[in-house]
């Protein structure tokens, strides 16, 4: 059991370049969020995923874009990457709901 | 915007002490959870607590919550230098709302 794997750990892209986060859990999970946190700020939710084919926004969606074709695969998109978004992504998922959340190592994403 | 906040930001303590932090939030929950995260890991869940709950115990963890104060607490007894870490406190309001609120977070520090 891989549990949630995040690739790539480590992301360096220039402003304006696209991106994208991939995401995914074997443990068969209907739930599935992406955070990126901040420091001094804790974790803020962009967007999550109660299922395959539903998706919805979090706190701060603007700038990500996300799909859930599959149970098992959530990625994260970065349409036009910004200074701003320089950030370390979490994507986490649990069995239902917003329960017991297992998280993946993160990817740490600079915009120069 | 962030529903839970920590306090203190940062504790220092001695091995074998005990390491208390609270959490306080703004609107109704329907769940409290804590998170451990360690330096440059993801986070991992320590403990839920629903809000017709007023106490939890988990190991060495022990957890409070007070619905009339909109706080928790997580006690940590005879801490070790494994407990040095991050630890947030996350919300949830139910009623379908699928978004877990994450704190600011508390660093604790065990020294040896």
């Amino acid at each position: 059991n891989a549990g949630v794997t995040q690739t790539p750990k480590f992301q360096v892209l220039k402003t304006g370049q696209s991106m994208t986060l991939q995401c995914a859990q074997d443990m068969n999970h209907e739930y599935m969020s992406w955070y990126r946190q901040d420091p001094g700020m804790g974790l803020r939710l962009i967007h999550y995923s109660v299922g395959a084919g539903i998706t919805d926004q979090g706190e701060v969606p603007n700038g990500y874009n996300v799909s859930r074709s599959t149970t098992e695969d959530f990625p994260l998109r970065l349409l036009s990457a910004a200074p701003s978004q320089t950030s370390v992504y979490f994507c986490a998922s649990s069995y239902a709901g917003v329960g017991e959340l297992f998280f993946g190592e993160g990817s740490r994403l600079t915009v120069l | 915007s962030q529903q839970g906040e920590e306090d203190p930001q940062a504790l220092s303590i001695q091995e074998g002490e005990n390491a208390t932090m609270n959490c306080s939030y703004k609107t109704s929950i329907n769940n409290l959870q804590w998170y451990r995260q360690n330096s440059g890991r993801g986070l991992v869940h320590l403990i839920l607590i629903r809000s017709n709950e007023r106490e939890k115990h988990s190991g060495r963890l022990r957890v409070t919550l007070d619905t009339s104060k909109k706080s928790s607490s997580l006690l940590i007894t005879a801490s070790r230098a494994a407990d040095t870490a991050s630890y947030f406190c996350a919300t949830d309001k139910g009623s379908n709302d699928y978004k877990l609120s994450f704190g600011a977070g508390t660093t604790v520090t065990v020294r040896a």
